[in-house]
């Protein structure tokens, strides 16, 4: 069965450090998303993109925070600068049709740990 | 506006039992309501959802009920099993979905054998 994939599973940065956050969507998903979740709490938009672009971003997603599909397979989060506050689960997702059709997958996330 | 406030944060029910989950929200433009199920480790997965022009949607033992006038909704999980202990997250989104999801704050299920 086709899936989201995350790398890695599990980073730890210091504070100030770039990181980035790679995804393999499913390969004929059009529209692909990023997800928080700090530990315990609930899950958070970030952002989604569709046709190589950002379609909707929500206030968490500042100027620290960017997007790329640079090969068209993978789906990055890149964050420039980490605060201890961005340590979360970050999921990527994928959807074929977009959320409309209900059909968004998640990958099993990459757990980021900011010292 | 754009808050799902869920009930309860965490539930015990006995093997057989119903498990009930509820959800609330204020933005009369969201238009389309998932549960998505997390087992720790994994990320959500798509439960069951519906859209406001029905009042209920039943798949196997999962059945959601909508209030449309109270703004209301709720999972049951009629004949819980052991393998139902997950977290339970209700979501909504508008423009027929094309929106981004915005999930409330989750239900911790623990079902006993």
């Amino acid at each position: 069965e086709p899936e989201v994939t995350q790398t890695p599973s599990h980073q730890v940065t210091q504070m100030g450090q770039e990181v980035i956050l790679r995804c393999v969507p499913i390969s004929n998903h059009l529209y692909f998303y990023w997800y928080r979740q700090i530990l315990g709490q609930k899950v958070e938009f970030l952002v989604s993109f569709y046709n190589n672009e950002i379609s909707e971003k929500s206030e968490i997603f500042d100027d620290q925070f960017s997007v790329e599909r640079p090969d068209g397979s993978n789906f990055t989060l890149k964050i420039r600068s980490t605060k201890l506050e961005d340590s979360a689960m970050y999921f990527c997702a994928s959807s074929l049709q977009g959320v409309k059709s209900g059909e968004l997958f998640f990958g099993e996330g990459s757990r980021l740990t900011v010292l | 506006q754009q808050q799902v406030k869920q009930s309860p944060q965490s539930l015990i029910v006995q093997k057989g039992g119903i498990s009930i989950i509820n959800c609330a929200y204020e933005n009369t433009a969201f238009d389309y309501f998932p549960w998505y199920q997390q087992f720790p480790g994994k990320g959500p997965a798509l439960l069951i959802a519906i859209r406001p022009d029905v009042s209920e949607k039943k798949e196997g033992r999962f059945t959601i009920s909508f209030n449309k006038s109270a703004k209301q909704f709720s999972l049951h999980i009629m004949d819980s099993q052991p393998g139902d202990s997950a977290t339970y997250f209700c979501a909504a989104s508008r423009d027929t979905g094309r929106r981004a999801l915005t999930f409330g704050s989750g239900t911790r299920l623990q079902v006993q054998p």
